[in-house]
């Protein structure tokens, strides 16, 4: 399975923009990546997804590497209601029923 | 619309024990699944269930059983509980099992198991 890689824990200001990177260097062409958000107290929340082009919601933005083996979600202005685990995730298109968390970024957002 | 609906919230249970951690969607969703989520990690997957009638296992599915008589339910069996499977466990659903279908989770049930 082709695993991705984020960082333990960051930091932002509020109001500031927040760019969370993961690294999934092995990834195939059939993976679609995810992100979810998880906060306190709370199971996890699906935030966006993309295959090979930037994407944009109302949550957040995704920013795709041109040769895929890495991405960034981009908060625009983060709020302390944006404090939370950040779980990047690939999902294979022929196998996506097992679909596997990692540890995360802790993201702590100081007003 | 409730959504996933996990119950009970916490439940204290002693070594060898058995009981049933209970998932319901009311969102037509053919997909759910179960995760376990230990203090500092991440999930990881126990079981899924592609529909009613089929389930799989994930990536610790020992210790855990679970059927799926109903679209709308999913629950989980522990046999015999074990202080290892102290955890919180979450639930989750999507409208199929795809790249496109977004998980949708319960809040947890918190388990201890002395």
């Amino acid at each position: 399975d082709a695993k991705t890689t984020q960082p333990n824990s960051m930091e932002s200001n509020e109001e500031e923009p927040v760019h969370l990177p993961c690294n999934h260097s092995t990834i195939s062409g059939t993976d679609y990546i995810h992100w979810y958000r998880q906060l306190p107290s709370q199971g996890p929340e699906y935030v966006i997804h993309g295959l090979t082009s930037n994407v944009n919601n109302r949550m957040a933005s995704l920013a795709i590497a041109e040769d895929r083996k890495s991405s960034t979600l981009i908060l625009h202005r983060a709020t302390l209601r944006d404090a939370a685990v950040y779980y990047c995730i690939l999902r294979d298109v022929y196998n996506n029923n097992d679909m596997r968390f990692g540890a995360g970024t802790r993201l702590t957002v100081k007003p | 619309n409730a959504g996933v609906t996990q119950t009970p919230k916490f439940q204290v249970l002693k070594t060898g024990q058995s009981m049933t951690l209970q998932c319901a969607q009311d969102m037509n969703h053919e997909y759910m699944s179960w995760y376990r989520q230990d203090p500092g990690m991440g999930l990881r997957l126990i079981h899924y269930s592609v529909g009613a009638g089929i389930t799989d296992q994930g990536e610790v599915p020992n210790g855990y059983n679970v059927s799926r008589s109903t679209t709308e339910d999913f629950p989980l069996r522990l046999l015999s509980a074990a202080p290892s499977q102290t955890s919180v466990y979450f639930c989750a659903s999507s409208y199929e099992g795809t790249k496109y279908s977004p998980l949708h989770f319960g809040n947890g049930t918190r388990l201890t198991v002395t």
